[in-house]
């Protein structure tokens, strides 16, 4: 069965630290995986997607099929980072596809 | 395009009553997805379409939850009758057509429905 999951609900780190926010999946297939990132009193948007492999606000993404994940990853953190954060998997049926979420993890930035 | 609209933003009600939720897609995407948002579970999707046709509403809790997608620019999420336990975020998504052996394309989402039955 295709499942994601993120282990840690909250995760705090002081300013200029760095940060990794874990992302597990369970897929048959060739997975397509997303961060997905909420800010405070904003829409769920796209942050980025593995496919890409680009470094979007500083935060890049590895998928790793042998550790089947897809880990995200920040160098410094800044307080504007503070947000929540699900990590998506693609299912692919026929000519369309739906998106799996994980439980999301609250980031907390502190000054 | 105003993005992705849902109504209402907070919905209270009581125990037993009917409660729908609307959606109006980004016109133009052909998907169409419910998901509901709680703190224990995350982000769970309910059911999707694809061209007004339901494709997988394995996720839709019981018989109290149904969904419609009349035309490509309306849905609906009703539940009925309401228990406290629905009491969530309610997300509707859209994307446009998907693409054959491209990539996903990305969801966009409404600002979301907060329901709280008493």
């Amino acid at each position: 069965a295709q499942r994601v999951t993120q282990p840690e609900k909250l995760l705090s780190v002081f300013k200029g630290a760095p940060v990794e926010l874990k992302c597990n999946y369970s897929y048959s297939g060739s997975p397509e995986l997303f961060w997905y990132v909420q800010y405070s009193r904003q829409r769920l948007q796209l942050l980025l997607r593995h496919i890409s492999r680009e470094s979007i606000k500083g935060f890049t993404a590895d998928l790793n099929k042998g550790e089947t994940s897809f880990h995200l990853k920040k160098p410094f953190a800044q307080e504007e980072d503070s947000a929540m954060y699900y990590c998506a998997l693609s299912h692919f049926s026929g000519n369309t596809g739906k998106l799996i979420f994980g439980q999301g993890t609250t980031l907390q930035v502190k000054p | 395009d105003a993005g992705v609209i849902q109504s209402p933003r907070h919905e209270v009600t009581e125990m037993g009553q009917e409660v729908t939720l609307r959606c109006k897609p980004i016109s133009g995407h052909n998907s169409l997805f419910w998901y509901r948002q709680t703190m224990m579970r995350g982000l769970e999707l309910l059911i999707y379409f694809n061209n007004n046709v339901p494709i997988d509403d394995s996720g839709m809790p019981e018989d109290r939850f149904s969904a419609k997608m009349p035309n490509a620019s309306f849905s609906t999420l009703k539940i009925q009758p309401s228990e406290p336990r629905d009491s969530a975020v309610y997300f509707c998504a859209s994307r446009q057509p998907f693409r054959t052996g491209g990539y996903t394309g990305e969801l966009f989402f409404g600002e979301g429905s907060r329901l709280t039955v008493l």
